[in-house]
């Protein structure tokens, strides 16, 4: 099976943006979609990117992602950082069979 | 809009079997493409993903846990129970019910509000 990768913190001041990394440790990123998951303090985990790049409704355009096959990575970028965005985020993706499903680390998101 | 709410022990016993149920509402699981999963967390922990069946019914199942679960659904109550058979303390986790849409790709929105399980003697 895989891995993905997450740095276990990042740190920001809010108005500034931030890029989270998620390198995939065998397969290739660009071979299955990529999830970013946002969960606040005491909450349950929120859809901001899915197949990639996407972003489900209510979810502003701030949140972006993108795929780097180069190192076989993901990304989650948020621009104009907000107190609010202050949060644990996951990356998640699947297997070549589509049918094991494996998660990040997660990355503490900190806006200072 | 789509709900989706955990019940079931908040406290098993090692070697007990927990069953954890799923009650949702504002989609069918009879929808092509639509499927329900179970993610858990431990505490401070990152997410874990356990399982998840499809409208059609096929199932599948974390590989470090497939011999213990079973995941089933209920198409006439709205729910989704799944079965974690001799429950260790390390088992101990918030269990999260996920809708997954009918989409290009398999993703997980919304989840439910989770259910802590304790698993100590």
């Amino acid at each position: 099976n895989f891995m993905l990768t997450q740095p276990h913190s990042v740190s920001e001041s809010p108005g500034k943006t931030v890029t989270i990394s998620c390198t995939r440790s065998s397969g290739t990123i660009a071979s299955n979609y990529v999830q970013w998951y946002q969960q606040r303090p005491g909450s349950s985990p929120t859809t901001v990117i899915y197949e990639d790049n996407r972003r489900p409704s209510g979810v502003p355009d701030r949140f972006s992602g993108s795929i780097d096959s180069s190192s076989n990575s993901a990304s989650l970028t948020i621009s104009g950082l907000q107190t609010e965005d202050e949060a644990d985020y996951y990356c998640q993706s699947d297997d070549s069979s589509h049918s094991i499903w494996v998660f990040g680390g997660g990355t503490k998101l900190t806006v200072l | 809009q789509i709900t989706l709410k955990e019940s079931g022990p908040t406290l098993v016993k090692p070697t007990q079997t927990l069953t954890l149920t799923c009650t949702f509402s504002g989609f069918s699981l009879s929808t092509s493409g639509v499927g329900v999963g179970w993610i858990r967390q431990p505490p401070g922990k990152a997410l874990e993903w356990l399982a998840l069946i499809y409208w059609n019914d096929d199932k599948h199942y974390s590989a470090s846990v497939r011999s213990r679960l079973t995941i089933t659904k209920d198409i006439s109550k709205n729910q989704v129970v799944l079965t974690m058979t001799n429950m260790d303390p390390v088992d101990t986790a918030t269990y999260y019910c996920v809708h997954s849409p009918h989409s290009v790709g398999t993703w997980f929105g919304p989840w439910g509000q989770g259910t802590l399980v304790t698993v100590s003697s």
